[in-house]
């Protein structure tokens, strides 16, 4: 099975910081890797995803994520956030897209 | 409908009781996924869905778990004698086909006391 670390649990930062959200995995075969971004009181969206190609993948509402396979790393990074940019993210990998492998959460707070 | 839609949002029972979760998934979609998110947890793969193939089923936690998906479309969750650490979010998903994107719902929030 694989395995999905996202490192912090919580980042404060303020508005118009930059920010970079963390996340490994543990695979040895090829994997597709995903950001999912849940608002309070809503369903999961998918931010960005990596399937092949260029490493650095662009996704919604200004965010980008490079893959690094010698690193088993896919984080997640903006340049200037905002205050509506606080949500729980989550980094999930999947072999197949049978199963999903979601990491643990990360909850970003962007205060003023 | 437009998305993933899951009912009943909110249910509380009592500890022992069954409990049936549903999911009415993106019309024509033919994958369907079940997750679970425990407090301050990442999504637990449950349970998956394609087509008429068998069910993956190698998600769910014990035999008191149990899902099906009628005419391939809606599918039910059902838990059986609930515990305690049953409480959690229950997420469904859906997507058109395999490798395409998946959509989730907003989840049905368990809580057994």
């Amino acid at each position: 099975a694989q395995s999905v670390t996202q490192l912090d649990s919580q980042v404060p930062v303020f508005e118009e910081a930059p920010v970079e959200l963390r996340c490994n995995y543990s695979s040895s075969v090829s994997v597709y890797l995903f950001w999912y971004v849940q608002y309070p009181n809503q369903g999961l969206q998918l931010l960005l995803k990596y399937l092949s190609g260029s490493t650095l993948v662009k996704g919604i509402n200004g965010f980008e994520a490079e893959f690094n396979k010698s690193q088993t790393s896919f984080h997640l990074r903006k340049p200037s956030v905002h205050i509506s940019d606080t949500a729980e993210y989550f980094c999930a990998v999947s072999e197949d897209f049978n199963k999903f492998y979601f990491g643990s959460g990360t909850k970003l707070n962007v205060k003023p | 409908g437009a998305g993933v839609s899951q009912s009943p949002s909110n249910k509380v029972t009592e500890k022992g009781k069954d409990v049936e979760l549903r999911c009415d998934p993106i019309s024509g979609h033919t994958a369907l996924y079940w997750y679970r998110q425990s407090l301050g947890q990442g999504l637990e793969f449950l349970i998956y869905f394609q087509g008429n193939s068998a069910p993956d089923k190698s998600g769910l936690p014990s035999d008191r778990f149990s899902a099906e998906r009628t005419g391939g479309s809606v599918s039910t969750l059902t838990i059986q004698r609930t515990q305690q650490e049953d409480s959690a979010v229950y997420l469904c998903a859906s997507s058109l086909e395999v490798n395409t994107e998946v959509f989730f719902g907003q989840g049905t929030r368990l809580t057994v006391v």
